[in-house]
């Protein structure tokens, strides 16, 4: 079974561009999840999304959305970008969400931005 | 915030030494969970423990669970070079958040 996978692996952007990243989840998986990780904040939610529903968001600026199409690949997009936008942004997905499911991890998108 | 909060931050050991990393969180849970991340990969999930369970076996991986002290901990047996990452753990509060939350971390390095 392919695993969940995040495209692209690399991206640099400039301040004040948008960009939107990709997620694949492992087939028969309906929630997606997104984290942003960077070495002063950690690992920070970003939404849920299960069957094309956001289910939650977390303390994040608007800037900062996503979607979820009826084949359960996800789309994060943020827009405006600033130099705190520069992480690491992880994709996980599951049967049915966090509750005692365990979740499988893409292993990124790498974003710097100039 | 993070709720579950990892210690030590680092640990240094040699090989076919035991590891044991902690975890601390602050609110209900129905499970945590416990996750290794290599450098600049993603999270690849090790254990998940519920929160009627005290303990757990994955192969050389132990993990406890002691909810009336809000606490867990990971130990990792007869170490490896090859365990040398990242360890994380990770809780869903009690109800319908759906969302995990991380602690910062524990890098462990086995030297060989």
């Amino acid at each position: 079974k392919a695993g969940v996978t995040q495209t692209p692996r690399y991206l640099i952007k400039t301040r004040g561009q948008q960009v939107t990243l990709s997620c694949s989840p492992i087939s028969g998986h309906r929630s997606v999840s997104w984290y942003q990780q960077t070495p002063g904040q950690g690992l920070q939610f970003l939404f849920e999304y299960f069957s094309e529903t956001q289910r939650n968001k977390g303390n994040f600026p608007g800037r900062f959305s996503g979607r979820q199409f009826s084949n359960s690949r996800s789309e994060m997009n943020v827009s405006t970008l600033e130099l705190g936008d520069s992480a690491l942004y992880l994709c996980a997905s599951s049967l049915g969400g966090v509750y005692n499911q365990p979740q499988h991890f893409g292993d990124g998108t790498r974003l710097s931005i100039l | 915030s993070q709720q579950g909060e990892e210690d030590p931050q680092a640990l240094s050991i040699q090989e076919g030494e035991n590891a044991t990393m902690n975890c601390s969180y602050k609110t209900s849970i129905n499970n945590l969970q416990w996750y290794r991340q290599n450098s600049g990969r993603g999270l690849v999930h090790l254990i998940l423990i519920r929160s009627n369970e005290r303990e757990k076996h994955s192969g050389r991986l132990r993990v406890t669970l002691d909810t009336s002290k809000k606490s867990s901990s990971l130990l990792i047996t007869a170490s490896r070079a090859a365990d040398t990452a990242s360890y994380f753990c990770a809780t869903d509060e009690g109800g319908s958040n759906y969302k995990l939350t991380f602690g910062k971390g524990t890098l462990l390095t086995v030297n060989p």
